[in-house]
């Protein structure tokens, strides 16, 4: 069965620093990755999304990952964090074809001024 | 086009009570999922229909949940008796087929006391 991990449920970092989120999945089969965004009493909204093309996939307000497989590491970044960028994030996996998303933890980015 | 709808939002019950979920998927959309996300856990699928059928529900309690999903459309979850461990966010999705990406709503809160 598939599964995702996310290293660290908080992460702090200063406004214009770097947002790196870590995220390692477990498959048998090549998956599909994603990233969700759920601000407070928000439902998830989703980020980015690989589907074996690309190996480097661009999301939405400056954020990107970056798929290895060598490394099973789907991790999340955006070069210069913003205030805005506070929420909770989650990465996800499925299996290539499969409607049924397995989310990690999340993972709660703090922005400090 | 109109996102995922839900209602309440907010449901405060005492135990052994019974409560009820009502969600609107997008127009169009065939599958429809009910996640259940506990407090500073990640979501977890409870049931997903694919039209009016079950796809999986592996991991719903079905002595004390049910769901259905008449017509392919709209969908009811259902929890009798509640008890304090059912207190979390109930969140609806729904996706185009064989897409993997999924459209959320807000949540319905459950607080059992």
């Amino acid at each position: 069965a598939q599964s995702v991990t996310q290293l660290g449920s908080h992460v702090s970092v200063s406004e214009g620093a770097l947002v790196l989120l870590r995220c390692n999945y477990s498959s048998s089969v090549p998956p599909y990755l994603f990233w969700y965004v759920q601000y407070p009493n928000q439902g998830l909204q989703l980020l980015l999304k690989y589907t074996s093309a690309a190996t480097l996939v661009k999301g939405i307000n400056g954020f990107e990952a970056e798929f290895k497989k060598s490394e099973t590491s789907f991790h999340l970044t955006k070069p210069s964090a913003h205030m805005s960028d506070a929420a909770e994030y989650f990465c996800a996996v499925s299996l290539q074809g499969a409607q049924k998303l397995v989310f990690g933890q999340g993972t709660r980015l703090t922005i400090n001024p | 086009e109109a996102g995922v709808a839900q209602s309440p939002r907010y449901k405060i019950i005492e135990k052994r009570q019974s409560v009820a979920f009502w969600c609107n998927p997008i127009s169009g959309h065939a599958t429809l999922y009910w996640y259940q996300q506990i407090l500073g856990q990640g979501p977890k699928l409870l049931i997903q229909f694919q039209n009016n059928g079950v796809v999986d529900d592996s991991q719903l309690p079905k002595d004390r949940f049910s769901a259905e999903r008449l017509k392919g459309v709209d969908s009811t979850l259902k929890i009798q008796p509640a008890k304090l461990e059912d207190s979390a966010v109930y969140l609806c999705a729904s996706s185009r087929t064989n897409t993997g990406e999924l459209f959320f709503g807000e949540g319905s809160r459950l607080t059992v006391l």
